[in-house]
Parts: C-alpha cells; sequence; structure tokens
C-alpha cells in the first residue's frame, strides 16, 4: 500500500524560530493535508491543499503541494509556545476512499 | 453543531469482553471513518462507511465490527477484545466530497487487559 514517510520525527526549537517539516509518498496524491494533534486531543485540520504546486497560508503556517505530486511540506513562522503538539501529514488519491497518513512530527520548545 | 462525538472518553476491557465504541456526527457527512492510534505508528484505518448501509474494511480491521444505519451514527464493535486492541479509537467524518479534509472526535482510550 502508500506509505507516507514523514521527517523530521521530533523537533526540539526555541520560541520564535522557523519550523520545517515534510512528507514524502512513494506513489501521487490528488489531495495533501496536514494536521495538528494536541495531547489527549483528535487531530485538527490545519490545510488542505488540492493542487500540485499549490501554496497555502493559515496565519503563520504555510504548506506547499509539491510540484511531483509526492511530496508536502509545512512550515511554521515565528513559532509560540501553543504550536506544540504532534503535526500529521495525510494523502488522498482519487479513486480510493482512504488517507493516508504520516506517522507524525512531534514539536517541543524549549523555554 | 457538536461536530464529531464519540463515547465513552476511556474504558478498561478484560480480555474476551465485547463492547461498542459510540461515534456520531451533526453535520450531515456522508463518509465515516474508525481509525486507531498506537505509538510511533500514526493512525491507521480500521473500517469506513461512505454512506448509510456502506461499509468496508480498511488497513487494519480484523477483530472489529461496523455498522451504518443511519448518516449520524457510526458505530465500532470489539467483538472479543484482546491487549493488541488497547490503542486509542478515532472517529471521523467527512463531506462526500473525495479528498476534502475529515474532522476527527476527541478520542476513546482503550486499554485491555
Amino acid at each position: 500500500g502508500q506509505q507516507l514517510n514523514q521527517s523530521p520525527q521530533s523537533m526540539f526549537i526555541q520560541e520564535g524560530e522557523d519550523v520545517s517539516m515534510n512528507c514524502t509518498s512513494s506513489s501521487i496524491f490528488n489531495t495533501w493535508l496536514w494536521y495538528k494533534q494536541d495531547p489527549g486531543e483528535g487531530p485538527v485540520l490545519l490545510i488542505a491543499l488540492y493542487k500540485a504546486g499549490e501554496l497555502t497560508s493559515n496565519g503563520r503556517l504555510t504548506a506547499q503541494f509539491g510540484t511531483t505530486r509526492k511530496d508536502s511540506f509545512l512550515n511554521i513562522s515565528a513559532s509560540i509556545p501553543s504550536d506544540v503538539g504532534i503535526y500529521f501529514c495525510a494523502g488522498h488519491s482519487f479513486g480510493n476512499e482512504k488517507l493516508t497518513f504520516g506517522t507524525g512530527t512531534r514539536l517541543t520548545i524549549i523555554p | 453543531n457538536a461536530g464529531v462525538t464519540q463515547t465513552p472518553k476511556f474504558q478498561v476491557l478484560k480480555t474476551g469482553q465485547s463492547m461498542t465504541l459510540q461515534c456520531a456526527q451533526d453535520m450531515n457527512h456522508e463518509y465515516m471513518s474508525w481509525y486507531r492510534q498506537d505509538p510511533g505508528m500514526g493512525l491507521r484505518l480500521i473500517h469506513y462507511s461512505v454512506g448509510a448501509g456502506i461499509t468496508d474494511q480498511g488497513e487494519v480491521p480484523n477483530g472489529y465490527n461496523v455498522s451504518r444505519s443511519t448518516t449520524e451514527d457510526f458505530p465500532l464493535r470489539l467483538l472479543s477484545a484482546a491487549p493488541s486492541q488497547t490503542s486509542v479509537y478515532f472517529c471521523a467524518s467527512r463531506a462526500g466530497t473525495k479528498g476534502s479534509g475529515q474532522y476527527f472526535g476527541p478520542g476513546t482510550r482503550l486499554t485491555v487487559t
């Protein structure tokens, strides 16, 4: 089946730093989604991307749908304490009802 | 709208017991699904439904049953609980448009002893 490699697995940064993470797939996706999960909660949708090359922002978050359709990137600018959590990418391909999820990037802010 | 709701929030079962995890959504979404989340493994799809009366298997369906008698509800049944089913279970729903983002419930943390 389809596999998503998400990196890095974890990040330790200081408040105010910018953050970059990415996902790569073994096959083409038609939709890329980025989620954030807080402890004890379900994942919350941050950004959805529907077109190769698309660049979409949600506040300090910016995500891009890679031109090869096999990768996606998420950037967070000027991190703040509430950015702490686990970020998941997910991909969807036409003709398939299922979403494939990456294994997550755990973001920690060092005081 | 309440969104996606799940009950119970926590559950402890003994090996061999059965139970039903409840999931409901009030957004009139056609598509609903169940995932389990284990440390280091992300979210894995158990079963999904594209509409009332229609269900299909996901990546890890063994030991679980589902039914979809209404648009709103999508319960997950554990037939005979095993320690390997200790996990956090999430229900999710989305509108019928393929590729649209899924909305997740708050999760049920299940421990099987």
